[in-house]
């Protein structure tokens, strides 16, 4: 089956501590992205990636970080320094730069206390 | 800021009827346009895209994009509980990869 996977489904951590996500995808697609999700919030772009080893801020990238070593994973690093880490992530990519088509996959929650 | 708008509902229609949501957004270049469908605590799933003027007909889903409005809408038609839901409206605008994502209008359809 072609698809986008996260893990973990939940993550727990203590305020202080990084964290990082993972996101692969056998779509063989380009692009990929990184969102956040608040409750009753639309999608916030964190970082995208157009090609492997090249990736750009979102609006709002401080406190995250990200890299694109392989066309199929592309991990986000959720650092101490972002100030509110509690949200719903989420990991997207689309078919270069024709359709812009996104999909996503199931999207992975973080708490952290 | 490029913005995507949509309203937050809640859009409650009964069972059979047609529901209609709407979105309008403010880069008048943008030249894609994507309804997706969230359920609650899910991940948003890709339902309609829409990239000309007019009508785009998909099963019970209907696009409609008027780009001189700025205006894009999707109508579901006979209306299913299963159809209950957070529409987001996205669009892509002028240059880059990124995608503008409204807040979403939430759906309940009443048996």
């Amino acid at each position: 089956d072609g698809g986008i996977t996260q893990s973990p489904k939940y993550l727990f951590r203590k305020e202080g501590q990084n964290v990082t996500l993972s996101c692969e995808q056998n779509l063989n697609h380009d692009a990929m992205y990184w969102y956040r999700q608040d409750p009753g919030q639309g999608l916030r772009l964190i970082y995208y990636s157009q090609i492997v080893n090249d990736f750009q801020k979102g609006d709002i990238a401080e406190g995250y970080s990200v890299s694109r070593e392989k066309k199929e994973s592309f991990p986000l690093t959720v650092t101490s320094a972002q100030k509110n880490p509690t949200a719903f992530y989420l990991c997207a990519s689309s078919d270069g730069a024709q359709l812009y088509e996104q999909y996503f996959g199931p999207g992975t929650r973080l708490t952290v206390t | 800021q490029k913005e995507v708008e949509q309203n937050s509902g809640p859009l409650s229609v009964p069972e059979g009827a047609i529901a209609s949501l709407n979105c309008t957004y403010s880069d008048r270049g943008s030249q894609s346009f994507f309804w997706y469908r969230q359920y609650s605590g899910k991940s948003p799933e890709l339902i309609m895209s829409i990239y000309s003027n007019g009508d785009k007909e998909d099963g019970r889903f209907t696009a409609q994009l008027n780009k001189a409005s700025q205006y894009v809408s999707l109508l579901i038609r006979d209306s299913q509980p299963s159809d209950s839901a957070t529409y987001l409206c996205a669009v892509k605008g002028t240059g880059g990869f990124k995608t503008i994502f409204g807040a979403g209008t939430r759906l309940f359809v009443k048996a």
